[in-house]
């Protein structure tokens, strides 16, 4: 069974300073990883995934993801927040393409000026 | 440039009303999905559709049923609206490699 849990509902930045949001996952096969972003009234985007390559992954507007086997996680980070990313973040995971998804209950992401 | 088109974005339903919400993908796509996003529960599975002609059951079934009408649409139908369903649905359309395209969504209020 998959499970992910994302470890914080909320995180406060300020603008110009690095981003951590933290993912663990559970999965009985080798999964695929994501993180999708939504801000307010909109749908899902898809920010970055990993599929058993490279371990670092680079997303867009500068994110980035390690898949870390041994400690079952992925977090996004970001080395500086801008304003524009306050949204909420979602990380999922899959078993398999053509499975459904299985989405964590996000963390909102708030940047102060 | 379409994607993935859900009708309608916003209904306001009494206790007891059907409804069918629609979604159309034009991605070639074979697995469409189903979720609800209610606030602190994260997108919950509905129902899913590997392929066309085939549904499967997701986290919270009870109270919807789907059709998979055709490789591009795939509907939603609430047979007796309840406000537990108040929420709002997204449909997705899944690319071979497990990414997910999503709809702008469908904001529905029960009464």
């Amino acid at each position: 069974a998959q499970s992910v849990t994302q470890l914080d509902s909320h995180v406060s930045v300020s603008e110009g300073t690095p981003v951590l949001l933290r993912c663990n996952y559970s999965s009985s096969y080798s999964p695929s990883l994501f993180w999708y972003v939504q801000h307010p009234n909109k749908g899902l985007q898809l920010l970055l995934k990993y599929t058993s390559a490279a371990t670092l992954v680079k997303g867009i507007n500068g994110f980035e993801a390690e898949f870390k086997k041994s400690e079952t996680s992925f977090h996004l980070t970001k080395p500086s927040a801008h304003m524009s990313d306050a949204a909420e973040y979602f990380c999922v995971v899959s078993a398999q393409a053509g499975t459904a998804l299985i989405f964590g209950k996000g963390t909102t992401l708030s940047v102060s000026s | 440039n379409a994607g993935v088109t859900q009708t309608p974005k916003f209904q306001v339903l009494k206790t007891g009303q059907s409804m069918t919400l629609q979604c159309a993908q034009d991605m070639n796509h074979n697995s469409m999905y189903w979720y609800r996003q209610d606030p602190g529960m994260g997108l919950r599975l509905i129902y899913y559709s590997a392929s066309e002609g085939t549904t499967d059951k997701g986290e919270v079934p009870n109270g919807y049923n789907v059709s998979r009408l055709n490789k591009r649409e795939f509907s939603l139908r609430l047979e007796s609206a309840a406000p537990s369903q108040t929420s709002v649905y997204f449909c997705a359309s899944g690319s071979y490699t497990g990414e997910l395209f999503f709809g702008e969504g469908s904001r529905l209020t029960v009464l």
